[in-house]
């Protein structure tokens, strides 16, 4: 079957730095996304990887290795405002969305 | 974890004809449903808000003749590509949200109008 791991929570410290894991099993790949949704709106897209490496954008970037069926986040200089939601989405070989549940981040002062 | 069903998973239609999508809630009750248009390695795009029983609230640049989305019950809500034409061609996908929960994701809609 088809299946998208990530951490269901994890806990950072304003200022730190944060790695979220995205582990995926799927048929075929046409990408991986990653997506911020804070609680009670709509997500919104950060970052997309096709090919093996890291992308960097700002604070935030996404790293994908093809052949270990793996990808990271990692966001720097934590805000308080970055609590939120982190979904990993895989596209297969259908062109379908394979949806992880999610990474519940949350910042302490 | 709450289910979102998307259908059809893809779908080719000739250019000038309609197509629906639908997306359903299978386990909870979708108050609030949002649908979005993705190009090939472009970022999801919100289209419109819809809220059970009332009008779909769109984006800017959106066009509401032309993207019709119904929200008539709490499970169901359906996005309609009236006259399709070759750029409307793209991945469709939509989410549902109860109240007390977040947003959970279909599967996406794969159109091609040719």
């Amino acid at each position: 079957g088809q299946n998208i791991d990530q951490p269901t929570e994890m806990t950072a410290t304003e200022g730190a730095i944060v790695q979220i894991n995205c582990t995926y099993q799927t048929s075929g790949f046409n990408g991986l996304f990653w997506y911020q949704q804070h609680a009670g709106e709509a997500p919104t897209f950060l970052s997309y990887n096709v090919l093996d490496g890291l992308e960097e954008k700002g604070r935030f970037s996404s790293f994908l290795s093809r052949s270990k069926g793996y990808s990271y986040l990692l966001l720097k200089e934590l805000q308080m405002k970055d609590s939120a939601s982190y979904l990993c989405a895989v596209m297969d070989s259908n062109y379908q969305l394979i949806w992880g549940a999610g990474t519940k981040l949350i910042i302490k002062p | 974890g709450a289910v979102v069903s998307q259908h059809p998973s893809w779908v080719i239609c000739k250019s000038g004809t309609s197509v629906k999508i639908e997306c359903r809630s299978l386990d909870f009750q979708a108050t609030t449903m949002f649908w979005y248009r993705q190009f090939p390695k472009q970022s999801l795009m919100l289209m419109a808000t819809s809220n059970e029983g009332s009008k779909a609230t769109y984006e800017q640049g959106v066009e509401k003749d032309k993207f019709l989305i119904n929200h008539a019950s709490l499970t169901l809500s359906t996005l309609t590509v009236t006259s399709a034409h070759p750029e409307d061609s793209s991945f469709y996908i939509c989410s549902a949200r109860s109240r007390e929960t977040e947003a959970f994701f279909g599967q996406g809609t794969r159109l091609t109008v040719v």
